[in-house]
């Protein structure tokens, strides 16, 4: 299985909204529901943002979204703040009964 | 609390098998709510999903390792292992157990990963 695209890097100023795609096949994210958003800073351990595409934890802010069209799934964040400034990994279920993950995209806060 | 917390030896040598424990605190591996698996990340690189195994017993691997991974289960210690045969340099990451919510793509809990180096 191919790793799902994410764009390497994104960047946006403080208070502004971003985007982040995570692109697979119909075999994936086009599949089921089952996509999630992970945060992860330099040394840390990743932290679940969203989960089924559009759920969000408890705890996590809701300047955080999530949506699928197709095969491809996104994540915005909006009011962009310097601590969103991290790496972030889109994950998929697949028709195989396995996981996979997008290779990450790196959020800069300009 | 749940905690899970990765043990094992951190530098393994080309060609041997990398072994790993995950244990598991507050909260039983056998619970029907939840899977438990291994995810791994390469020095500066991006997560990798390993495996992860089903409280009914079966097990689901990436198929780029398939060959060599093997997830067991301790139910008495509450703790989970991995097995990866023939490691070469480019096994060489930080692995992270980790806990599923079953019929979510939720991983709501990590350990704290584990780095193993594969060197001579």
């Amino acid at each position: 299985q191919s790793a799902l695209t994410q764009p390497a890097s994104v960047s946006g100023s403080p208070g502004q909204s971003i985007t982040i795609s995570c692109t697979g096949t119909s075999s994936d994210v086009g599949a089921y529901n089952y996509v999630s958003w992970y945060q992860q800073h330099p040394g840390k351990v990743p932290k679940l943002m969203i989960f089924d595409v559009s759920k969000r934890p408890s705890g996590v802010s809701n300047r955080f979204s999530g949506s699928k069209s197709g095969n491809t799934a996104s994540l915005t964040i909006s009011g962009l703040q310097a601590e969103d400034e991290a790496d972030y990994y889109c994950f998929s279920y697949t028709t195989s009964s396995t996981w996979v993950f997008g290779g990450g995209t790196k959020l800069t806060v300009l | 609390q749940l905690q899970l917390q990765e043990s094992g030896p951190g530098l393994v040598k080309p060609s041997e098998t990398l072994s790993l424990t995950c244990t598991v605190a507050g909260d039983s591996i056998t619970s029907s709510s939840y899977n438990w698996g291994w995810i791994r990340q390469p020095p500066g690189k991006g997560l990798e999903w390993i495996g992860n195994f089903y409280y009914s017993g079966s097990t689901y691997y990436n198929p780029s390792l398939k060959s060599r991974v093997t997830i067991s289960v301790d139910t008495s210690n509450n703790q989970f292992s991995l097995k990866l045969n023939s490691v070469t340099a480019a096994d060489t990451a930080v692995y992270y157990c980790a806990r599923r919510g079953v019929g979510t793509s939720s991983v709501d809990y990590w350990g704290q990963g584990t780095l193993v180096t594969v060197s001579s």
